[in-house]
C-alpha cells in the first residue's frame, strides 16, 4: 500500500532554534500534500497545501514566514518552523495525495511531536 | 466552506457491542467525500473508510460501516463486535472532490473506550 514516511518522529529543542520536518511519499508520486497540525486534546487543523513546483498556499492566520514549506519533488516536501517558540510545540502531520488518485484517501505521516523548552 | 460536527466527546462500549459514532457536516460543495480516521495514543492516523456523496450504497469494510443519510448531512460510523484494540480517538472528515480543494477538514473526534 502507499506509504507516507515523516522525519523526525520527534524533536525537543531550545527557543529561537528552526525545525524542520521532512514528508516522504515513499512508493507513489504526490503532487500535492497537507501540512496539518493538532494541539493536544484538539482536532487537526489544516495548515498549508503544498503544491510541486509552487508555492504553498496557506490557510489564514498561518504565518507563512515562520512555516516555510517547500515541495521540490514529487516525492517530498519539507515544513521548516523558523524561530520556534514554546507557542510552537504541537504535533505536526503531512498527508500526500496520489497523482489522479481519483477518489481515495490520503495516506499520512506518523507525524512529528515538536516541543520547544 | 466545510464544517464537520461530532457531539460527542467520549464514548463507552463493552467488549463485543457495537458502538455508533455520531457525525454530521455541511458543505456548499456538490460533490464531496466523506472519511473516517483513527487516531491511537501513538498519533498516527489510520484510513477506516470512505463514503463519496454520489454514492448510492453505504459503505462498509470489514467491521466498519458508515451510515450515510444525505438528506440529513450525517455520516455516522458504525463499528461492530467493538474490540479493547478499538480504544482510540475517531476523527470524522471530509474533503471536496474538486481537484484544486482536496484537503480535508476534521471534526473534534470523539474518544471511544472499549471496556471489557
Amino acid at each position: 500500500g502507499a506509504v507516507v514516511s515523516q522525519h523526525p518522529s520527534r524533536v525537543i529543542c531550545k527557543s529561537g532554534t528552526s525545525v524542520k520536518i521532512e514528508c516522504r511519499s515513499l512508493d507513489f508520486q504526490a503532487t500535492t500534500m497537507f501540512w496539518y497540525r493538532q494541539f493536544p486534546k484538539q482536532s487537526l487543523m489544516l495548515m498549508a497545501t503544498s503544491n510541486e513546483g509552487s508555492k504553498a498556499t496557506y490557510e489564514q492566520g498561518v504565518e507563512k514566514d515562520k512555516f516555510l514549506i517547500n515541495h521540490a519533488s514529487l516525492t517530498l516536501s519539507t515544513l521548516t518552523v523558523t524561530s520556534a517558540h514554546p507557542e510552537d510545540s504541537s504535533f505536526y502531520i503531512c498527508s500526500a495525495e496520489k497523482q489522479d488518485s481519483g477518489n481515495q484517501p490520503q495516506h499520512f505521516g506518523d507525524g512529528t511531536r515538536l516541543s520547544i523548552l | 466552506a466545510q464544517k464537520i460536527t461530532q457531539t460527542q466527546p467520549g464514548m463507552f462500549v463493552q467488549e463485543k457491542e457495537a458502538v455508533t459514532l455520531d457525525c454530521t457536516y455541511d458543505t456548499s460543495d456538490p460533490s464531496y467525500g466523506l472519511f473516517w480516521y483513527k487516531q491511537p495514543s501513538s498519533g498516527e492516523m489510520i484510513f477506516l473508510i470512505y463514503q463519496g456523496s454520489y454514492d448510492q450504497q453505504n459503505a462498509t469494510e470489514g467491521r466498519y460501516s458508515l451510515n450515510f443519510q444525505k438528506a440529513r448531512k450525517s455520516a455516522n460510523l458504525v463499528i461492530s463486535a467493538s474490540q479493547l484494540g478499538d480504544s482510540a480517538m475517531y476523527f470524522c472528515a471530509m474533503s471536496s472532490l474538486d481537484t484544486g480543494r482536496r484537503a480535508l477538514t476534521f471534526g473534534s473526534g470523539t474518544r471511544l473506550q472499549v471496556q471489557p
